[in-house]
């Protein structure tokens, strides 16, 4: 199983960055995804989710009518557009996979992709 | 402020038994199973618990877990230098339409 983010950089404040997740070795059509952010010197904070069809997502309150996750199975990719990008968005974002049965946790996590949000 | 509530840090000398708590409430641990991460600095996190207490394969036993009610714990005996490291504690929370919840983490310190 390989998870590779990309995408980040370096944005202004209000600005938009999409982050990509190429997914391998494992049939992502059949598994939950989630981004995962890092703030430096801080914790992990989940911030959504996508079901296995992405018929359903949700977001954390931090993110939720900026950010937009999607993905497109045929291409074995995850994705999250970020927009009206604040400071405090300043993170490593990590892809993550989760396990079936669903809620029992993420057992595969990308290497994590810095996005920086500075004037 | 981070839904579940963990140490900040803990510190044990080689060959100690050490335990990191992890707190929640009824929308998450206690109506769910948690699940703990170890992360070293600079690196992605890694799956060491899940269901409670299920190891992943090639996790020593010398990690364990637990669950009662709203509260969770790991377990670490035998202490080596090799497992200072970051640890979280994480759980699905059934408030908000679903979502993820996290703990604040905890710094192992292996003295």
């Amino acid at each position: 199983v390989q998870l590779a983010e990309s995408g980040g950089g370096l944005v202004k404040p209000g600005g938009s960055l999409r982050l990509s997740c190429a997914a391998s070795g494992f049939t992502f059509s059949d598994y939950y995804m989630s981004w995962i952010r890092q703030a430096p010197g801080k914790g992990l904070e989940w911030i959504a989710y996508i079901s296995a069809t992405g018929s359903y997502t949700n977001y954390a309150d931090s993110v939720k009518g900026r950010f937009t996750i999607s993905r497109d199975n045929a291409k074995n990719s995850l994705y999250l557009q970020m927009n009206s990008l604040r400071p405090e968005d300043t993170a490593v974002y990590f892809c993550a996979k989760e396990l079936i049965p669903l809620f029992l946790g993420f057992d595969f996590w990308g290497q994590g992709t810095l996005a920086t949000v500075s004037s | 402020q981070s839904v579940l509530t963990q140490p900040p840090s803990v510190s044990g000398t080689p060959g100690q038994n050490v335990t990191i708590s992890c707190s929640g409430s009824r929308s998450n641990v206690g109506t769910n199973t948690v699940s703990w991460y170890q992360q070293f600095p600079g690196t992605a996190p890694k799956l060491l618990m899940y269901r409670n207490g299920q190891r992943p394969s090639g996790v020593p036993d010398r990690f364990s877990g637990s669950k009662s009610g709203t509260s969770a714990s790991l377990a670490i005996s035998g202490l080596q230098s090799e497992d200072e490291a970051n640890y979280y504690c994480a759980s699905w929370d059934d408030s908000l339409n679903g979502r993820w919840v996290f703990g604040g983490g905890t710094t192992l310190t292996v003295l």
